[in-house]
Parts: structure tokens; sequence; C-alpha cells
């Protein structure tokens, strides 16, 4: 089955902790995505890449960080620095950036500070 | 700073209704519109796509798109109650593979 892969669906944070969201994509996808969302929100850019070894800041990337090692994978570090990350963190990919770029979201990963 | 606005809702219509949900965005620039239904607790699946202005129909969804006016709406028609979710409008970023993303509006569709 072709899709987006995000692991573990339920995370839970203790204070001053670094936490890793899991990102995994077999749709040959170029171009991968991290929004958050909180409640009654839409969904806010914390970082996108369009390549391998490249990855560009979204709206709201103060308190995170990604890597793009391979094309398949795009792991999402929240640092102890983001001082509110309870939140529903949803990955993205989408085809090579052209005029009709859809975009497909993984299940989710719900963070909860502890 | 790149909008897209939409109505929080909820927008309530009875089983069978037609469901009116619209979305207004800011840059003028924008080429490619989203709609996206996200059911509680589950991750946005997306439902219609639209790139050029006027009606784009698929099965019970209308997409409509008037770049004038900068409004796109989606059109819901004998809604189900399983159609009860919020429907998000996306927006891509010219020149980029980015969207931006109304707050989303809930619908709410009753037996």
């Amino acid at each position: 089955d072709g899709g987006i892969t995000q692991s573990p669906k339920y995370l839970f944070r203790k204070e001053g902790q670094n936490v890793t969201l899991s990102c995994e994509q077999n749709l040959n996808h170029d171009a991968m995505y991290w929004y958050r969302q909180d409640p009654g929100q839409g969904l806010r850019l914390i970082y996108y890449s369009q390549i391998v070894n490249d990855f560009q800041k979204g709206d709201i990337a103060e308190g995170y960080s990604v890597s793009r090692e391979k094309k398949e994978s795009f792991p999402l570090t929240v640092t102890s620095a983001q001082k509110n990350p309870t939140a529903f963190y949803l990955c993205a990919s989408s085809p090579p950036v052209k005029l009709n770029t859809e975009a497909f979201f993984g299940q989710g990963t719900r963070l909860t500070v502890v | 700073q790149k909008e897209v606005e939409q109505n929080s809702g909820p927008l309530s219509v009875p089983e069978g209704a037609i469901a009116s949900l619209n979305c207004t965005y800011s840059d003028r620039g924008s080429q490619s519109f989203f709609w996206y239904r996200q059911y509680s607790g589950k991750s946005p699946e997306l439902i219609m796509s639209i790139y050029s202005n006027g009606d784009k129909e698929d099965g019970r969804f209308t997409a409509q798109l008037n770049k004038a006016s900068q409004y796109v709406s989606l059109l819901i028609r004998d809604s189900q109650p399983s159609d009860s979710a919020t429907y998000l409008c996306a927006v891509n970023e010219p020149g980029y593979s980015t969207l931006t993303f109304g707050k989303g509006t809930m619908l709410l569709v009753s037996p």
C-alpha cells in the first residue's frame, strides 16, 4: 500500500525532553511537510523539504528541527525550546513542485506534555 | 502575510439539503485551491481540487472558483450525516509547493 506513515500515534513528553516524530512515505514524492494543528485552529507550517538534504523553515519553526537524509523520511524533533508543544502534528507529502500541488497527509501524531 | 479565511461555523443543515462552504484568500497570485475534509481526531483528507475559474463537479461535491473575487466555495448536495466534519480550504503559495490553510468550517448534518 502506498501512503504516508507517522509514528507513534500518541506521544507523551516530559518537560525539558526532546522527542522525535517519525514520518515515512512510499509515494516517491519529492516534497514533504510538517504541520501543527491546535484545537479549533487550521494547520500551521513548521518545516518543509522539496529535495533530499534541503529543508526550509515554515511559519512556526522555532523550537523544532528536521532532517531529510532520505527521500522517504522526514523526521521532526520537538526540542525543549518549544514551550507549548502539546498539539496534533501532521506530516504530508506532494509530487514535485508544479501547478497542481496536492498534498497528502499521514494519520498524525498527538503529542502531549506531562 | 498570505491569509485564507473561512467562517468557523458550525454550519448546520438537515439531511438531504445543500451545504455551502466558503473561503476567501488574500494572495492574488494563488493558482491551486483545495478542499480537505477532517473528521474529529483524524488527519485531513483531500476531497476536491480546482485550478481554473468556474465549477468542478465530483459526485455530490462541486467546487467553485472566482479568481477575480479571490473566492472559492464547496457545495455538498444531498448532505448526509456522514458529511459532518470540518472542511479546510487550502491555497498554494505561488512558486512554492507549500499550502496555506484556513481554520476550517465545521459542518453538522442532522438526520
